[in-house]
């Protein structure tokens, strides 16, 4: 396993732009995450895929981001319209199965500054 | 619903002391608990989980919790601190049938003195 990757780690970016992420997970790994977390908070769940079909978001997730996982594999996570409030590591984490207790296996994460 | 209280956000110890970092949780339908710990300018890696078999559970890097249902809690502990323990370190639940989301708590950030 090479673990999960999130591209690009760092992005600096305007307010008012587009922004989106790319996330790797684990190959073979069928649940796919995403989380945001800010200073001093611990992550909060964002939405979530099983294969290529998105089974929930979170209420935190506005109609400004949109996230997709269109072959079941990479997953990708767009904001649009930044705005400052959306300043925050964004992580993907992936899983194999459907379980509750399946260990969620964490990327670096990607950080968001917008300016 | 489920949450997590992580009391002490900060947490220092010497090397060599004892390590003893609280998590409380609440939930309506027996939990799914998980330690993460988390290094500067990195991900979140799994210390341990509980999922009702054994209520003390094992970790990587010598860390353990026991899991007490009638204290609502699971707090992780090392018997002995080492530098390299020092990080953020988060506790999280969730339970069987849900969507698999994990609720975190806040963190405690973890230093460890010469």
């Amino acid at each position: 396993d090479t673990g999960v990757s999130q591209n690009p780690r760092h992005k600096i970016t305007k307010r008012g732009q587009n922004v989106t992420f790319r996330c790797d997970p684990i190959s073979e790994h069928n649940r796919l995450y995403w989380y945001r977390q800010t200073l001093g908070q611990g992550p909060e769940f964002l939405t979530y895929f099983q294969n290529e079909a998105q089974l929930e978001k979170s209420r935190l997730l506005s109609d400004r981001f949109s996230a997709e996982r269109p072959k079941g594999s990479f997953s990708t996570l767009e904001i649009q319209r930044t705005e400052q409030g959306d300043s925050a590591m964004y992580l993907c984490a992936s899983s194999l199965g459907g379980q509750a207790q399946e260990t969620q296996y964490f990327g670096p994460g990607t950080r968001l500054l917008v300016l | 619903a489920q949450s997590v209280t992580q009391l002490g956000s900060h947490v220092s110890v010497s090397e060599g002391a004892l390590v003893l970092l609280r998590c409380n949780y609440s939930s309506s339908v027996p939990p799914y608990l998980f330690w993460y710990v988390q290094y500067p300018n990195q991900g979140l890696q799994l210390l341990l989980k509980y999922t009702s078999a054994a209520t003390l559970v094992k970790g990587i890097n010598g860390f353990e919790a026991e899991f007490k249902k009638s204290e609502t809690s699971f707090h992780l502990t090392k018997p002995s601190a080492h530098m390299s323990d020092a990080a953020e370190y988060f506790c999280a639940v969730t339970h069987p049938g849900a969507t698999n989301k994990l609720i975190f708590g806040t963190g405690t950030l973890l230093a460890v003195q010469p």
